[in-house]
């Protein structure tokens, strides 16, 4: 069983609130994503992180803005809400097994349960 | 440039059936291949992961196959439940970067009908 939650699940909101989504682990993993999908569509990375004080912007452009201020806990804060951003947003973490760069990316990635978010 | 693909894009089957889904990809330098299934409004669950001294592999039902010449893997389910009604996620890993990136297929949409 993962150790990673999302909040909230479900979250619908009004044009122009901000926003943030909670994403923490309790792994101690050092690696952690943020995708975006819409229905039936694929899972497109927004944001990740390889430690604390480190973001970087993915393939998809976002408005959307992250932190990691601790290992566990990679909010994602959206400042002012449009329609657009309606979508079903996934965080993910993974975690390195040992030193070294053969090894290390040999690793499960978990996921949490998504946060499903309709902006009216 | 790094790509996964998937197919069929969908598939349905009769509970009690076997099916077999393909993930050609090019992501390099290869790292491991992960399927995942993920259930409607939910986060995708970890079948099997494969490394690339890895030919097979088997979770229960789910049989995975890896060949890393020709950059290709399947996801064989055996005797097919209703249960197994999901999207079917085959995400690629790279060594290239300090990050070790995933590059995720579309999925595979299998529908079991009773």
């Amino acid at each position: 069983e993962a150790d990673i939650y999302q909040t909230p699940r479900y979250l619908v909101i009004g044009t122009g609130k901000k926003i943030t989504l909670e994403c923490s682990q309790t792994m101690g993993h050092d690696k952690m994503y943020w995708y975006q999908q819409d229905p039936g569509m694929e899972l497109h990375l927004i944001h990740y992180s390889y430690g604390v004080n480190s973001t970087e912007k993915g393939d998809l452009s976002s408005e959307s803005t992250v932190s990691r201020i601790r290992t566990e806990h990679f909010p994602l804060t959206l400042e002012s809400a449009r329609p657009s951003h309606t979508s079903q947003y996934l965080c993910a973490s993974s975690g390195s097994t040992s030193p070294g760069q053969g090894a290390a990316w040999n690793t499960e990635a978990f996921f949490g349960q998504g946060t499903r978010l309709t902006v009216v | 440039k790094n790509q996964v693909e998937q197919s069929p894009q969908s598939l349905i089957i009769l509970e009690g059936k076997n099916c077999t889904l393909q993930c050609n990809y090019t992501v390099s330098p290869f790292s491991n291949l992960r399927w995942y299934k993920q259930d409607t409004g939910r986060g995708p669950v970890s079948l099997t992961i494969m490394t690339f001294s890895e030919n097979t592999k088997s979770n229960g039902r789910y049989t995975a196959t890896l060949d890393a010449d020709t950059k290709q893997s399947s996801l064989h389910i055996t005797a097919s439940q209703l249960s197994d009604s999901a999207s079917y996620i085959c995400v690629v890993s790279d060594r290239g970067s300090t990050l070790g990136r995933l590059y995720f297929g579309r999925g595979t949409q299998l529908t079991v009908w009773p």
